[in-house]
C-alpha cells in the first residue's frame, strides 16, 4: 500500500501569501496519478487537481501542482479567503489502488 | 448538473447492519465507476470501496473486506453499501463519489451521511 504523508500539518499564512503544500509517496505513484482536494468544515471535498498538475474543471490558475515520483507538491500562488482549509493529497495508481493523505490545514495567519 | 445524494445513515449499535444509498442524476451512470469514502469525525478521507460501471470490478479496503458489500443498480441510478458486523471504528461520514473520464479521479462528490455506530 501506498503511504502519503503531507506537510506540514498547518500551514499559517495571510491573504495574498503563497502557500506551498507537500506530499510524498512511500514509494513511486503510478503515472502521476495523483490528485489533491480541497475541504471546507461540514462540505464534501472538491477535486482541485489531478494526474498531479492538471486543473479540474472551473478551478482558478492560481492553484497548480507539481511532481513525480514520491514528491508531490500544491502551490497557492496568491492565498484568497475562502482558500483557508484542509487540504488532501490522493494517489489513485495503485492496489489497493486508492489511498489519501492525512492532510493538510491552512490557516489564517 | 451532477448529484449525488446519500441516504441510510444512522445510529445502529455495534454488530449491527446498515444499507447506504446514493441517488445519482445529471449524468449517465451506468457509464461511470462509483467509489464510497469515509471520514471519521475530525479524522481524514478514507476510502473505502469502488465498483466499475458494470459491476466487473469491485474492490475494498482492508479494513472493510469481508463485511461490506458495494453494489449497484443501473436502471435505478443508485450505489450502495451494505455494512454489516459494524464496530465503533465505522463510525463516520460516508460519501459516494464519481470516478471522472480519462483518468480524473473523484470529480463529484455527495453531501455524505453520517453513520454511528455505538451501544
Amino acid at each position: 500500500e501506498i503511504v502519503l504523508t503531507q506537510s506540514p500539518g498547518t500551514l499559517s499564512l495571510s491573504p495574498g501569501e503563497r502557500a506551498t503544500l507537500s506530499c510524498r509517496a512511500s514509494q513511486s505513484v503510478s503515472s502521476s496519478y495523483l490528485a489533491w482536494y480541497q475541504q471546507k468544515p461540514g462540505q464534501a471535498p472538491r477535486l482541485l487537481i489531478y494526474g498531479a498538475s492538471s486543473r479540474a474543471t472551473g478551478i482558478p490558475d492560481r492553484f497548480s501542482g507539481s511532481g513525480s515520483g514520491t514528491d508531490f507538491t500544491l502551490t497557492i500562488s496568491r492565498l484568497e479567503p475562502e482558500d483557508f482549509a484542509v487540504y488532501y493529497c490522493q494517489q489513485y495508481g495503485s492496489s489497493p489502488r486508492i489511498t489519501f493523505g492525512q492532510g493538510t490545514r491552512l490557516e489564517i495567519k | 448538473e451532477v448529484q449525488l445524494v446519500e441516504s441510510g445513515g444512522g445510529l445502529v449499535k455495534p454488530g449491527g447492519s446498515l444499507r447506504l444509498s446514493c441517488a445519482a442524476s445529471g449524468f449517465t451512470f451506468s457509464s461511470y465507476s462509483m467509489n464510497w469514502v469515509r471520514q471519521a469525525p475530525g479524522k481524514g478521507l478514507e476510502w473505502v470501496s469502488s465498483i466499475s460501471s458494470s459491476s466487473s470490478y469491485i474492490y475494498y479496503a482492508d479494513s472493510v473486506k469481508g463485511r461490506f458489500t458495494i453494489s449497484r443498480d443501473n436502471a435505478k441510478n443508485s450505489l450502495y453499501l451494505q455494512m454489516n458486523s459494524l464496530r465503533a471504528e465505522d463510525t463516520a461520514v460516508y460519501y459516494c463519489a464519481r470516478e471522472g473520464p480519462f483518468g480524473i479521479p473523484f470529480d463529484y462528490w455527495g453531501q455524505g451521511t453520517l453513520v454511528t455506530v455505538s451501544s
